[in-house]
């Protein structure tokens, strides 16, 4: 069964500071995904970065970068230069195509960042 | 270009009635999923729906359903409402259900069962 664990539940970073949110994932596939999403209190999840399984580089996306140890089974999500709106709800997701060809993404269970002025 | 939208943002049901979401995907957008969030919990796979066929569902019991119409919008169905279905409902739209493509979220229906 496909799982991801994000084992910190809050984070503070100060203004202008890079971050470092955790994600490890655990799959028996060759072939999948993996994303990170922002949710807001508002409640939308905004897509941020992408980074697949057979990808040599890590993606970066602006401030963005996924730190990518398919060994170790970890898609870190990295932030430079924390803004105040950068606060927010930070979920991991892996995306595998199930039985019946379904596509559905696993989500962890997400880390609270809060960004301090 | 709009983004996915559902309708309604929110709902207070009772015990035991029905409900039913709306999501419009994105313009171009074939699949749209619908996935389930419980306050302090990651969104959990409920369906996804190709062409108008469902393509997989989750660990969800019959009381649920959905379906998606010719023009790719989607309803999801939840019959006899139980407490714990009180949740954050979103639906996501992509272009095509590969493993790579990201799904775009709408900003939810928030259904409060009381």
């Amino acid at each position: 069964a496909q799982k991801i664990t994000q084992t910190q539940p809050g984070m503070f970073v100060q203004e202008k500071e890079a971050v470092t949110l955790d994600c490890t994932y655990d799959t028996s596939d060759q072939s999948y995904g993996l994303f990170w999403y922002k949710q807001p209190s508002s409640g939308e999840m905004i897509f941020l970065i992408y980074q697949g399984s057979y990808d040599e580089q890590n993606a970066t996306e602006g401030r963005y970068s996924l730190n990518f140890q398919k060994a170790r089974k970890s898609a870190n999500l990295v932030i430079s230069a924390s803004q105040l709106g950068d606060s927010a709800m930070y979920f991991c997701a892996m995306s595998q195509i199930s039985s019946g060809s379904a596509r559905q993404l696993t989500f962890g269970s997400g880390t609270q960042l809060t960004v301090l002025p | 270009d709009a983004g996915v939208t559902q309708s309604p943002t929110h709902l207070i049901k009772t015990r035991g009635q029905h409900v039913t979401l709306r999501c419009s995907p994105i313009s171009g957008h074939k699949s749209v999923s619908w996935y389930q969030q419980v306050l302090g919990q990651g969104p959990q796979f409920i369906f996804q729906y190709y062409e108008k066929e469902e393509r997989g569902r989750g660990n969800f019991p019959d009381r649920f359903s959905a379906r998606q119409f010719p023009n790719y919008s989607s309803e999801l169905n939840v019959n006899a409402l139980l407490l714990g279905d009180s949740a954050l409902y979103l639906c996501a739209s992509t272009p095509s259900p590969t493993v790579n493509s990201p799904l775009h979220f709408g900003n939810g229906t928030r259904l409060t069962v009381t």
